[in-house]
């Protein structure tokens, strides 16, 4: 079965640039899809088909893929940001596959 | 918008069947390029998908679950099923109902992720 590969744990201050990796083989041939929870909540869409941000995400939110490796990029990452953060891979073989998150602290 | 809503014992006993329901409103199961599926999330840990069903009917099941599981849709409630046999203490978990989009235009596919997550509702698997 296929595998995604996220850090447990992220860290970053206010205003810098926040990156999440996702690793899986051969990835970049898949879509990349991140999600956004935070404690007691249902998860986020923020960025799928590996770059594009559905309405009403912001701007700070940009995603990439290629090769083995997805990546979440948030720039300037406000306290708001804090959250777990999920990638999903999806092609038509492998429907369902979620990375086990990583938790991002603003600090 | 189309918001979802789960619903069904927050209880189970072990070896019993776990059973939830979905309910759509604002917007026709039936209608689009929707799956609607299942996910799920143990206490303190990620997130694990379960399976979905497209409005045809047609399903797909995690390969883990699949003995054990049954999605099924009832277009007059626009409502769908889970139904998770033998159930366990690992089956305890916050089950998410949840529309995943996807399309094939000109024979490529494309998908646009989870875009819809019903409030969840936690399921525990105890005698």
């Amino acid at each position: 079965s296929y595998e995604l590969t996220q850090p447990p744990s992220v860290s970053v201050s206010p205003g810098q640039t926040a990156s999440i990796t996702c690793s899986g083989d051969k990835l970049g041939d898949k879509y990349a899809c991140w999600y956004q929870q935070k404690p007691g909540q249902s998860p986020v869409l923020v960025i799928y088909q590996d770059i594009k941000r559905p309405s009403g995400i912001p701007e700070r939110f940009s995603g990439s893929n290629s090769g083995n490796t997805a990546t979440l990029t948030i720039s300037g990452t406000q306290a708001m940001d804090e959250a777990d953060y999920y990638c999903q891979a999806w092609d038509s073989s492998s429907w369902g596959v979620f990375g086990g998150g990583t938790k991002l602290t603003v600090l | 918008q189309v918001q979802l809503q789960e619903s069904g014992p927050g209880l189970v006993k072990p070896s019993q069947t776990l059973s939830l329901t979905c309910t759509v409103s604002g917007g026709s199961i039936s209608s689009g390029d929707y799956y609607w599926s299942w996910i799920r999330q143990p206490p303190g840990k990620g997130l694990e998908w379960i399976g979905y069903i497209y409005n045809s009917g047609s399903t797909y099941y995690n390969p883990s679950l699949k003995s054990r599981l049954t999605i099924s849709v009832d277009t007059s409630k626009n409502q769908f099923s889970l139904k998770l046999t033998s159930a366990t203490a690992a089956d305890t978990a916050v089950y998410y109902c949840a529309r995943e989009g996807m399309a094939t235009i000109r024979l490529i596919n494309y998908y646009y992720g989870v875009d819809v997550w019903g409030q969840g509702t936690t399921v525990t698997v105890s005698s």
